[in-house]
């Protein structure tokens, strides 16, 4: 069975430009989930969606990010506009489901640069 | 709050070795979850075991196990007879059952097999 899928998997923008990151969760997995890596910060989780609807966003930087899940098979996470320090590696995870305690199963990570 | 220490930022061993990462938790909560993830260095994140606060049995997959001991809030996972495939950055991470938390990871623990 796939696993969940990201693209691109490598992101390359100039700063002040939009980013739309993809994400497929596994299939029959009611809840995903956006998270951010970086050196500094390890690990954070921006959004979480329960059956395609926005459950928690309070790990959402700013206004400049947004998310979307239009049905239960795709979701997006778009940064407009792009600054130097949104620079990190974007996952996605799903889980079967809805609750917060579920293994959150990853997909491989999506590595953006802003010039 | 909960709060997840990986107190070994980095290890090396030789190949063939065994080697124990450790992972301390707190919490004030009765119900929670803690889990092992594996990075290795292409990236993705790996779910590698997830383990109730009801149950303190050990757990063995092959080479791993998992020690499990509430009375000092660990969680510790040992590799034995390591191999070069085994390098990568592990993370500990936990959530409690109660309450909107969210699944804290810890700063996480490079391992590198020598050959």
């Amino acid at each position: 069975d796939a696993g969940v899928i990201q693209s691109p998997r490598h992101e390359v923008t100039e700063m002040g430009q939009e980013v739309t990151l993809r994400c497929k969760p596994i299939s029959g997995h009611n809840s995903l989930f956006w998270y951010r890596q970086t050196m500094m910060r390890g690990l954070e989780l921006l959004i979480y969606f329960n059956n395609n609807v926005p459950i928690d966003d309070s790990g959402m930087p700013e206004d400049r990010f947004s998310a979307k899940m239009p049905n239960a098979s795709f979701s997006t996470l778009k940064i407009q506009p792009s600054e130097p320090r949104d620079s990190a590696v974007y996952f996605c995870a799903s889980s079967l489901s809805g609750t917060r305690t579920d293994t959150q199963y990853f997909g491989p990570g999506t590595r953006l640069t802003v010039l | 709050a909960q709060k997840v220490t990986q107190a070994q930022t980095e290890i090396s061993v030789v190949e063939k070795e065994d080697v124990t990462l450790d992972c301390v938790y707190e919490t004030r909560d009765t119900t929670y979850y803690l889990f092992w993830y594996k990075q290795p260095p292409s990236g993705e994140l790996v779910f590698l075991i997830r383990r109730n606060s009801f149950d303190e049995q050990n757990e063995i997959s092959g080479r791993y196990s998992w020690n499990f001991q509430k009375s000092t809030s660990s969680f510790n996972f040992t590799i034995t007879a390591s191999q070069v495939v085994d390098s990568a950055v592990y993370f500990c991470a936990f959530i409690s059952n109660f309450g909107n938390e969210k699944l804290t990871f810890g700063t996480g623990t490079r391992l590198t097999i020598i050959p």
